[in-house]
């Protein structure tokens, strides 16, 4: 099975701070790489897919890129409703999530 | 709207079995690929199962860790989604998301249910 390895595992950041999340797939994974955000309680919530491509109405803020086994999500500007943990999935065989990033107000 | 709404959750022992249902409605249910999430709790997510269209075959893959007792399955007559499962394990204790699978933007789990609590235990 495909392991994807996410760093960091936790975070602190200021509002306004531009922030980045790397994932790392096991075997290349072309770009079936999505990411999402969970915040407590809540079902998660789809922010990129295809590794760089932004779902619908998700703010601009947040980008993806990568291809291959390294990929990044990057906030450009941390918002107070950011913060939350984020999850990378492959989606290349079959599906596996990343352990999370829990993304914590400093 | 999108509307994924899973029940069937609740308490059961170590080696019972249950079934989650999911109901779903907003868009053409046959034609969908669909998947389980779930997580266990103060744990990250875990993918446990998919199933495609018929029209795609409805075959299902399953994670390790659930396969060969848990049984994904459809019901496009009505509209819902099904989990079966055997054998539960203490871990298997989780909340478990029903999602759809979007074929068109690298199978990513675009609507989710609010999730069913499977609570395992003696």
């Amino acid at each position: 099975d495909i392991q994807m390895t996410q760093s960091p595992s936790s975070l602190s950041a200021f509002v306004g701070d531009r922030v980045t999340i790397t994932c790392r797939a096991s075997q290349s994974i072309t770009n079936y790489l999505n990411w999402y955000q969970q915040k407590p309680g809540k079902a998660p919530n789809l922010l990129i897919y295809a590794a760089s491509s932004l779902q619908s109405g998700v703010p601009s803020r947040f980008s993806g890129s990568g291809s291959g086994t390294d990929f990044t999500l990057t906030i450009s500007s941390l918002q107070p409703e950011d913060f939350a943990t984020y999850y990378c999935q492959q989606t290349y065989s079959p599906y596996t999530f990343g352990q999370g990033t829990k993304l914590e107000i400093k | 709207e999108v509307q994924l709404v899973e029940s069937g959750g609740g308490l059961v022992k170590p080696g019972g079995s249950l079934r989650l249902s999911c109901a779903a409605s907003g868009f053409t249910f046959s034609n969908a690929w669909m998947s389980w999430v779930r997580q266990a709790p103060g744990k990250g997510l875990e993918w446990v199962g998919r199933i495609k269209s018929k029209t795609d075959g409805g075959t299902t893959d399953y994670a390790a860790p659930v396969k060969g007792r848990f049984t994904l399955s459809r019901d496009d007559s009505k509209n819902t989604l099904y989990l079966q499962m055997t054998s539960l394990k203490s871990e298997d204790t989780a909340v478990y998301y029903c999602t759809t699978v979007a074929k068109s933007s690298a199978y990513a789990a675009d609507y989710w249910g609010q999730g069913t609590l499977v609570p395992v235990s003696s």
